[in-house]
This record gives structure tokens, sequence and C-alpha cells, in this order.
């Protein structure tokens, strides 16, 4: 059975930073690009981030670029996101994905059961 | 950038319904479009990719259809389990991708 595992959020101030974690299970994690999507309360879904297979290319939205680092340790089946300089605007449930790429296309096939990041004062 | 604008924002059927959700991109993006189901409380599922290829194990009464920038997702008799919010996502710009803004399904 395919896993993801998301942890690591919770209630941070504005300009805090947070680990997320995501680990992944039931599939062979090595060979498959992964990312993060968030949603904002009663919002719609957001491309936040995305990783290689081998973590050599990292990829980030407008919205983040210089904020967010992602990560995976292959050895642990486990992909990151650190966040820092937090904004309430980043408040969302972040989930993570495993990324396919066919012939004709790229998807996002399974996902974990996110993690609430809210950033207040 | 590009857009991706979902119509309707909401709709209302009944069990056995056919309904069709539009999506359209700002400029061409051949068929580099997905389509992802989430209910209430839950992770998005994968129903479409490749804008018409149905994903192993979805019902096949769901259909995608569509190129360039006009893009459709069917579903022929809709269930009370179909009670959920439907994005489409383009691909074609990777590794950046945008979704549309969804759709909320209700069950009349």
């Amino acid at each position: 059975e395919v896993q993801l595992v998301a942890s690591g959020g919770g209630l941070v101030q504005p300009g805090g930073s947070l680990r997320l974690s995501c680990a992944a299970s039931g599939f062979t994690f090595n060979n498959y690009a992964m990312t993060w999507v968030r949603q904002a309360p009663t919002k719609g879904l957001e491309w936040v981030s995305g990783i290689s297979s081998g973590g050599g290319g990292r990829f980030y939205a407008d919205s983040v670029k210089g904020r967010f680092t992602i990560s995976r340790d292959n050895s642990k089946n486990t992909v990151y996101l650190q966040m820092d300089r937090l904004r309430a605007e980043d408040t969302a449930v972040y989930y993570c994905a495993n990324d396919v790429t066919v012939a004709n296309g790229r998807y996002f096939q399974y996902w974990g059961q996110g993690s609430l990041v809210s950033v207040s004062s | 950038d590009i857009q991706m604008t979902q119509s309707p924002s909401s709709l209302s059927a009944s069990v056995g319904d056919r309904i069709t959700i539009s999506c359209r991109a700002s400029q061409s993006i051949s068929t580099y479009l997905n389509w992802y189901q989430q209910k209430p409380g839950e992770a998005p599922k994968v129903l479409i990719y490749a804008a018409s290829v149905l994903q192993s194990g979805v019902p096949s009464r769901f259909s995608g259809s569509g190129s360039g920038t006009e893009f459709t997702l069917t579903i022929s008799s809709l269930q009370p389990e179909d009670f959920a919010t439907y994005y489409c996502q383009q691909s074609d710009t990777t590794p950046q991708v945008t979704f549309g803004g969804g759709t909320r399904v209700e069950i009349k």
C-alpha cells in the first residue's frame, strides 16, 4: 500500500520557520520526482515546489522562491520542505505528492494527507 | 504564466445526470492537462491525465477530452460519491504547474 505521511506543521509567528517532512512507503521512492502543493483555507490548489528523483533539480513557485527550500533523502524515503521567513499568506494545508512523468504529460499520482501550517502572531 | 479558468465554479445535479466541467487555458497547452477530484477533508486524487487518459482504478463514468486551450471533464452518470470539488491542472510549463480555480459539484 502506498503511503505518504506528512508531518512538521503547526502554528508559527510571521518571520518564523518550519520544516515539513513527508515519509513515503509502498513505491520506489528514488524513481520519482516529488512535489509540494498547498491549499489555503477555503481556497484552491497551488503548486509550491518540486524536486527531481535524484535531488539535483529543485524548483519553486515565485511566491516562495528565496524563502522555501526543498530537499530529499532517498535513504530515508523522505522529502522535506524548509520554510523560512513565513508570512500570513503561507497559511495552508501542505500536501506532498509523487510526480509522474509520462510520454504525454506529467501528473501527481499519490498524495499525502496534508500538514497544516498556520502563520499568525 | 498560463492561467487556467474553470466553469462553472459550482453546479448542482441529480444522481444519474450527465455533467460536464470546462477548463480553459490562457494559451495552448497541447494535451498537458490533468483532472483531480478532492472530497472535503481529503487530499486530491488524480482522475484523468494527458487530457483523456483514465487513471487506473478510476470508474469509467469519468472521461476527459480536449486539446489546445479547451478541455472538458464529463461524468456520464453522477453517483452520490462524486460529490466533490474538481480541479484541472496544466503541466505544459513544467516544472511549474498551475491549477484551475475548482468546480464544486453538489448532489441535488
